[in-house]
């Protein structure tokens, strides 16, 4: 039973243009989504989070919003970079569990 | 400096070994975790620790042990491999940190490429 899906498991994008990222969860008690990247050979890294009490969150080229009723948030990145190529997984969790459910993933190419 | 490392980075062994994998974090975080990564199945938790003394089960925990020995170092076991515990797997920490801030993200280890003959 994945509570957190990413449904494309790869996506492929022109540098300079927009990335969206989508991810899909089922579980109505999570509250707090977060946003890694992954390089090859190296361990996810934090990249943006948002609570359930904004619908948006912005920290420079990376966006993050939070559809709650659609049970349904998405990463832009703008303008998008070569080196943001890498995997990208959303997280959830309820606040106080500290137990965190990631997707699958979505690999992101971003062509020069 | 790493802040969290896991040793080995890379590890061959047979089916019906006992391996260990090993975690420590100079972070000062509280929680610490252990995730496996497929290729289409993304990251799962196996097991979680909040301090020394209180573990919990994660989503796939079975054919796995863990022992929380210190606040810095959180170590995983494979009692018995098989070759479907060919993964990679992750520590990772969260929490409050030496400076007294919260962190609600997590700090990832580099990994271990785990591989069951």
């Amino acid at each position: 039973d994945q509570q957190v899906k990413q449904n494309s498991p790869s996506l492929s994008v022109q540098e300079g243009r927009i990335s969206i990222l989508n991810c899909d969860y089922t579980n109505s008690m999570f509250d707090y989504f977060l946003w890694y990247k992954k390089y090859p050979a190296e361990g996810p890294t934090f990249l943006i989070s948002i609570s359930s009490i904004k619908d948006k969150n912005e920290d420079g080229r990376f966006t993050v919003f939070l559809n709650k009723s659609a049970k349904h948030l998405s990463l832009h990145i703008v303008p998008s970079q070569p080196g943001d190529s890498a995997v990208y997984f959303c997280a959830a969790t309820s606040s106080g569990t500290y137990k965190y459910i990631f997707g699958t993933g979505t690999r992101l190419k971003v062509l020069a | 400096d790493a802040d969290v490392t896991q040793t080995p980075r890379n590890r061959i062994t047979k089916t019906g070994k006992r391996i260990m994998l090993e975690c420590s974090q100079t972070k000062g975080h509280d929680r610490m975790y252990w995730y496996r990564q497929d290729p289409g199945l993304g990251l799962r938790l196996i097991y979680y620790s909040f301090d020394v003394k209180d573990i919990n089960k994660g989503e796939i925990s079975d054919g796995y042990s863990v022992s929380r020995q210190a606040q810095a170092k959180f170590s995983l076991s494979l009692e018995s491999a098989i070759p479907n515990q060919t993964a990679l797997y992750f520590c990772a920490t969260s929490g409050t940190g030496t400076s007294g801030r919260v962190y609600n993200e997590q700090f990832f280890g580099p990994g271990t490429r785990l591989t069951v003959l």
